[in-house]
């Protein structure tokens, strides 16, 4: 069984450049999170697709978007980036089944810097 | 939405036992309680999960009062690999994603 793999682990972006992050969800899971965790903070939750419909959504702008595919993997894409967007950014999978025993799983992220 | 309050840091030493308590004064009916642990780089790892009265998984325990208004996450014999921040968070896992707030969470030291 795999865990919840997220690519690329580091990006160096310019203020104003597209960015999109992937991320593949565990075997089985079909509900996927996004969060953005600044240093030294706990995650922020941006959003969550189940069965490919977006089904929740953090006080996050709408230059954050997100797709899910239809095996679950998931983008999270951010236009316009800012300074502020640097950050760690965790993707989390969980299936209806297992949410009440085993949580979320979540990747390692993607550390994206925006200079 | 639950908000929880726990302590902003602690300092153990190998060996010892280490609860760390949250305080969730206005959990609803269907909000569960779950602690997740993060490592410096790494995402959450979720320890453990429960609804009420005590849980117990081969990591942790669980406490959960009456009430539901606490909970308190016990480690046994903590090693220096438990050195980590630990979040509590309350919500209805139904709706997981939308409702679990990650607060500052708790950095626990272990000391040898």
């Amino acid at each position: 069984e795999t865990g919840v793999t997220q690519s690329p682990t580091h990006l160096i972006k310019t203020r104003g450049q597209q960015v999109t992050l992937r991320c593949s969800s565990q075997s089985g899971h079909n509900t996927v999170s996004w969060y953005q965790q600044a240093l030294g903070q706990g995650p922020q939750f941006i959003f969550q697709y189940y069965r490919e419909e977006e089904n929740g959504r953090g006080n996050f702008p709408p230059r954050f978007s997100g797709l899910q595919f239809p095996n679950y993997s998931s983008e999270l894409n951010v236009n316009a980036l800012e300074l502020d967007d640097s950050a760690l950014y965790l993707c989390a999978s969980s299936s209806p089944t297992d949410r009440a025993s085993d949580g979320y799983t979540f990747g390692s992220g993607t550390r994206l810097t925006v200079v | 939405l639950a908000k929880t309050t726990q302590p902003i840091s602690m300092d153990s030493y190998e060996g010892q036992e280490v609860n760390i308590t949250c305080s969730h004064n206005n959990i609803a009916t269907n909000d569960y309680i779950t602690w997740y642990q993060q490592f410096p780089s790494q995402g959450p790892r979720f320890i453990i999960q429960g609804y009420k009265t005590k849980v117990t998984n081969e990591v942790a325990s669980l406490f959960i009062p009456a009430d539901r208004k606490s909970s308190t996450l016990s480690l046994p014999r903590v090693s220096l690999s438990d050195t980590a921040v630990y979040y509590c968070l309350v919500g209805d896992i139904e709706n997981y994603g939308q409702n679990f707030v990650f607060g500052p969470g708790t950095r626990l030291s272990v000391l040898p």
